[in-house]
């Protein structure tokens, strides 16, 4: 398996513009997370989905944020309209649903997203 | 309060000294719990896990769980330069959601 995939992996954008990062988790893994990394705030879990149900959402900063997950292979995160303090690595991991607990997340390379 | 927490660091120690990197955690619920090493620029990746209170070890790494404390440690033996990076210590809660900690920066001195 690639791992997880993320596109793009770097995105420049002006402010007020609509940003939408995309995710391909590991085949066959049913959580999907995203979150936002910053020197200030560290790695944040923005929302996660299982079976591709949005599970908790309570980490979305605005409702500028959204994330969608119309099928098991595809994960979008979008921020309409986009502001500096959006700038930021933003993540999706994957993980496989197994009975107990041990299992790790997978994450992809991120997108650094600059927003001017 | 922060549902898990590391000192940010930095953390330094000499070459083939042992690092010594510490996480507590809110959530009682909490059952597993990950330790993740993350290089500048990249993407973390996981180095051990741990759920039985105790330790575990794993080459020159043992991670260390105190359920009663809700405490979390990463030993890191005869530490190398290579193993300068920032370490994300995470817990999976209540909902199977997993939550990650600031991370600790170490650097390992030649």
């Amino acid at each position: 398996d690639a791992g997880v995939i993320q596109s793009p992996r770097h995105e420049v954008t002006e402010m007020g513009q609509e940003v939408t990062l995309r995710c391909k988790p590991i085949s066959g893994h049913d959580y999907l997370f995203w979150y936002r990394q910053t020197m200030m705030r560290g790695l944040e879990l923005l929302i996660y989905f299982n079976n591709n149900v949005p599970i908790d959402d309570s980490g979305m900063p605005e409702d500028r944020f959204s994330a969608k997950m119309p099928n098991a292979s595809f994960s979008t995160l979008k921020i309409q309209p986009s502001e500096p303090r959006d700038s930021a690595v933003y993540f999706c991991a994957s993980r496989k649903d197994r009975v107990g607990w041990n299992t790790e997340a997978f994450f992809g390379q991120g997108t650094r997203l600059t927003v001017v | 309060q922060k549902e898990v927490e590391q000192n940010s660091g930095p953390l330094s120690v000499p070459e083939g000294a042992i690092a010594s990197l510490n996480c507590t955690y809110s959530d009682r619920g909490s059952q597993s719990f990950f330790w993740y090493r993350q290089y500048s620029g990249k993407s973390p990746e996981l180095i051990m896990f741990i759920y039985s209170n105790g330790d575990k070890e794993d080459g020159r790494f043992t991670a260390q769980l105190n359920k009663a404390s809700q405490y979390v440690s990463l030993l890191i033996r005869d530490s190398q330069p290579s193993d300068s990076a920032t370490y994300l210590c995470a817990a999976t809660t209540v909902g199977f959601k997993t939550i990650f900690g600031a991370g600790t920066r170490l650097f390992v001195k030649a």
